[in-house]
């Protein structure tokens, strides 16, 4: 089974820093996807970002980028210019060939203005 | 943009009553999904379901669990008797026919508190 781990339970930035967010996982598989997802206390479940696995280039999405690291198994988050609106929890998720989507245990993120 | 909705968005009822949260999933997706979360914990797969019937479950998904889709656009989630384990934020989520970005699109969530 696949398993995924963020190390980081509780992060804090400065408002315009920069922070990374820290991801690995376990699988046998060549072929998934990993997402960034972000939880605002609404408690919706927002995509941030998106990795496919046999892409080498990191996947940016504005402020957003990540580190795929596939031989080490890691992916992390960095986000730049954090904005207190960046303030959530952080959800790393693997996906496999299949369908199922398996969660990392979340990384709580304050942004101090 | 299309989005999955779910309903009620909060629901509290009593230990040992049944209870059905429902779904709307985006339209032309056909994987659909529902999670849950327990408060302050990880968000956990409960079940899978693709052409009518149930992919994958967890061992959380024991029989007190069911899932349906009645008629083609709703997608339902019942607990026969609930527990106060159960109180948990559960997030339903689809999925379109191919892979395409991998994402699933998970709805606002559906809060229940069992007392």
């Amino acid at each position: 089974a696949q398993t995924v781990t963020q190390s980081q339970p509780e992060m804090s930035v400065q408002e315009a820093e920069t922070v990374t967010l820290s991801c690995t996982y376990d699988t046998s598989e060549s072929d998934y996807y990993l997402f960034w997802y972000k939880q605002p206390p609404s408690r919706q479940m927002i995509l941030v970002i998106r990795q496919e696995a046999y892409k080498q280039q990191n996947a940016t999405e504005n402020r957003f980028s990540v580190n795929f690291q596939k031989a080490a198994k890691s992916f992390s988050l960095k986000i730049s210019d954090s904005q207190l609106g960046d303030a959530a929890m952080y959800f790393c998720a693997y996906r496999n060939a299949g369908n199922m989507l398996t969660f990392g245990g979340g990384t709580r993120l304050m942004v101090k203005p | 943009e299309p989005e999955v909705t779910q309903t009620p968005s909060h629901q509290v009822t009593q230990m040992g009553q049944e209870v059905i949260l429902r779904c709307v999933p985006i339209s032309n997706h056909l994987y659909f999904y529902w999670y849950r979360q327990i408060l302050g914990q990880k968000v956990e797969f409960l079940v899978s379901f693709y052409n009518n019937e149930i992919s994958e479950k967890s061992e959380i998904f024991d029989d007190q669990f069911s899932v349906e889709r009645p008629d083609g656009s709703n997608f339902t989630l019942k607990i026969r008797s609930t527990k106060l384990e159960d109180s948990a934020m559960y997030f339903c989520a689809s999925s379109p026919p191919d892979r395409g970005t991998g994402e699933l699109f998970f709805g606002e969530g559906s809060r229940l508190t069992v007392l």
